[in-house]
Parts: structure tokens; C-alpha cells; sequence
């Protein structure tokens, strides 16, 4: 049973479009994490989100937690080329912030 | 500064082999974690050290599997003897504190045939 599930799980769009990508659980978090991660390479950080209602904002990147800690959203406004990549959320359970669950991620494409 | 390094980057080896993986953290993260992610399933922890000691090793799958940090620098993996499951990608992260973020590595990706 995944914890995290995540969606779409692939996603192919047009340079300039909007996306949002969804990462649910029936699972309480106390904390949210987002990744991108390229090819040959390990996640990298994006952004950490903990209280609920939570909406950070990286560039164009928008993410939110919801108001019961239980799911985020990551929204990519006017996408480019170089937003492609496999974006995956992560949960820290309460008292135990490295033991990270981990949804399977979104692969995204940007077409120029 | 330099990132976590991990070696190999690639390793093929037959059931029954042993493998060990190399990890060295950024200089001065006394938080060291092992990952890994088998085809079409999500990434799993394996376990922590902070610094030499075994801080949560819950995750380790069974005792075909050895973590090691001796002198709390570069930690070690070692899968003996590896079973065709044990294939994925094993990624090493390391942090300063229990709360910072974490580095990953570019992981090795083992393949047991």
C-alpha cells in the first residue's frame, strides 16, 4: 500500500502551460518535502513545508500543504524546458523527520 | 563545497556476491542516511548514523545487510550474499543536524543477475 501517492505519475505538457502535481495520504505529516530529481542523480531539496495551509513560493514553483497535513500540491506556473524532471514529495511522521515516506514521484516533460 | 560522493555508480554482480557501497558525506554532517529505491516502488530509508553510532537501522531489509561508519566519516554498505531483490538504486544523504536538509548523493545503482 503506498503511503504517498502521487499524481499524475508522467506528465508531458507545452512549454508556458500550468501543471499541478498532487501528493495525498490518509496519513498525518508533520512536516512535507519536495524533490527534483534528474537522471543519474540524487533528489535534490526544493522545499520543506510544516505548518498546515502552509503556500511557499520558489520562482514560478507554488506549493502548499493542506490545512489537515495530509496532502500538498506543487504548481509550476509558465513551465520550461528546464522544469523537466521527476518531482517526488516526501512525509516526515512525528517525531521521526528522517525516516522519510516517500511518494513514487511525477515525471515531468517540458516540450520547447 | 564538495557533495556527498558515492562509489561505485555502478555495480553488476551475480547472486551470492557480496558488493560493498562507499559513502562520504559532506565534511562536518554528523547525519548520515542510507536509502535506496528498487524499480517501480517508491524510495525506502534504510537507516541512520549520527556520526559512528546506529541512530534507526528499522529500515535495513535483513542481516544480509551491513552498515558501518567507523570514525564517523564515510560509512559503508555491504550486501552479503545479494539476492536478485537487492537490485535498485542505493542513495546516501547526509546533514548537519537532525533538522537540516538533506544531501543526497547520485547513488549506485546495483544490478545482481
Amino acid at each position: 500500500t503506498q503511503l504517498l501517492e502521487q499524481s499524475p505519475q508522467f506528465l508531458s505538457i507545452q512549454e508556458g502551460e500550468n501543471l499541478t502535481v498532487y501528493c495525498n495520504s490518509s496519513s498525518v505529516f508533520s512536516s512535507l518535502q519536495w524533490y527534483r530529481q534528474e537522471p543519474g542523480e540524487g533528489p535534490v531539496l526544493l522545499v520543506t513545508v510544516v505548518t498546515g495551509g502552509e503556500v511557499k513560493k520558489l520562482k514560478r514553483l507554488t506549493f502548499q500543504f493542506g490545512d489537515a497535513r495530509k496532502d500538498s500540491s506543487l504548481h509550476i506556473t509558465a513551465a520550461q524546458p528546464g522544469d523537466t524532471g521527476l518531482y517526488l514529495c516526501a512525509g516526515a511522521r512525528t517525531g521521526n523527520n528522517r525516516k522519510l515516506i516517500w511518494g513514487l514521484g511525477t515525471s515531468l516533460a517540458v516540450n520547447p | 563545497e564538495a557533495g556527498v560522493t558515492q562509489f561505485p555508480s555502478h555495480s553488476v554482480i551475480e547472486k551470492g556476491q557480496t558488493v560493498t557501497l562507499r559513502c562520504d558525506p559532506i565534511s562536518g554532517h554528523d547525519n548520515l542516511y542510507w536509502y535506496r529505491r528498487v524499480m517501480g516502488k517508491e524510495i525506502k530509508f534504510l537507516l541512520h548514523f549520527v556520526k559512528e553510532s546506529k541512530q534507526d537501522e528499522s529500515g535495513m531489509p535483513n542481516n544480509r545487510f551491513l552498515a558501518e561508519r567507523t570514525g564517523g566519516t564515510y560509512s559503508t554498505l555491504k550486501v552479503q550474499p545479494a539476492e536478485l531483490e537487492d537490485s535498485g538504486v542505493y542513495f546516501c544523504a547526509s546533514s548537519e543536524t537532525g533538522g537540516s536538509p538533506l544531501h543526497f548523493g547520485n547513488g549506485t545503482r546495483l544490478t545482481v543477475t
